[in-house]
């Protein structure tokens, strides 16, 4: 099992530019999650799914959009990139909401210049 | 406001020593995890706690949930260089329909040799 993959590793953005972080997991889990993880401040959710179709917000989703067509992805989407969206971005998915186990993927490296 | 206080946010140790990592809120939560980040990589669950007072041992670790349910704390006995990394707590909170998981901002931890 692959479990969470996410797509890319490493990206340099310019200020301005838009682009897309995927993820996807193979374990049939229903809840996913965005979370960005900066030094010293923990991680903070961005965005979060309950299953396809349905997204809500977390407590830091200004500047990102989110969509969830099939349970398996889950893509999150910068629009107009600024240099506070400079983090790593962590998607992770779980079996039950707030309470399970959740899997990460091995998180993407972004960096706006 | 930070809703659950992790300390130290840093320990540097010599090999051999122990330590001891502290999760504190002054809310409870229905149960806490932990997770252990490895360079490079998202964080993986290393255990959940969920009744008040359980002692859970893996290893040379030991976890344990206060007895109500605010507080939890990582003990690690002669620690190793291989345990060098971020620990991150997560406490799970019932919010109605809503669950959700509130991370401490995680504590770093270098073992020298």
């Amino acid at each position: 099992n692959a479990g969470v993959t996410q797509t890319p590793k490493f990206r340099i953005l310019k200020i301005g530019q838009s682009m897309t972080l995927q993820c996807t997991q193979d374990m049939n889990h229903n809840y996913m999650y965005w979370y960005r993880q900066d030094p010293g401040m923990g991680l903070k959710l961005i965005y979060y799914s309950v299953g396809a179709g349905i997204t809500d917000k977390g407590e830091v989703p200004n500047g990102y959009n989110v969509s969830r067509s099939t349970t398996e992805d889950f893509p999150l989407r910068l629009e107009l990139a600024a240099p506070s969206q400079t983090s790593v971005y962590f998607c992770a998915s779980s079996y039950l909401l707030g309470t399970g186990e959740l899997f990460f993927g091995e998180g993407s490296r972004l960096t706006v210049l | 406001t930070q809703l659950l206080e992790q300390s130290p946010q840093f320990l540097s140790i010599q090999e051999g020593e122990n330590l001891t990592v502290y999760c504190n809120s002054s809310s409870v939560f229905s149960s806490l995890q932990w997770y252990r980040q490895e360079p490079g990589e998202g964080p993986v669950l290393l255990v959940t706690v969920v009744t008040g007072g359980e002692v859970k041992k893996l290893k040379r670790l030991t976890f344990q949930f206060g007895d109500a349910r605010k507080d939890s704390s990582l003990h690690i006995t002669a620690a190793q260089p291989g345990d060098t990394g971020p620990y991150l707590c997560a406490g799970a909170r019932n919010a109605g329909n809503n669950r959700k998981l509130i991370w401490g901002l995680g504590t770093s931890l270098a073992v020298n040799p």
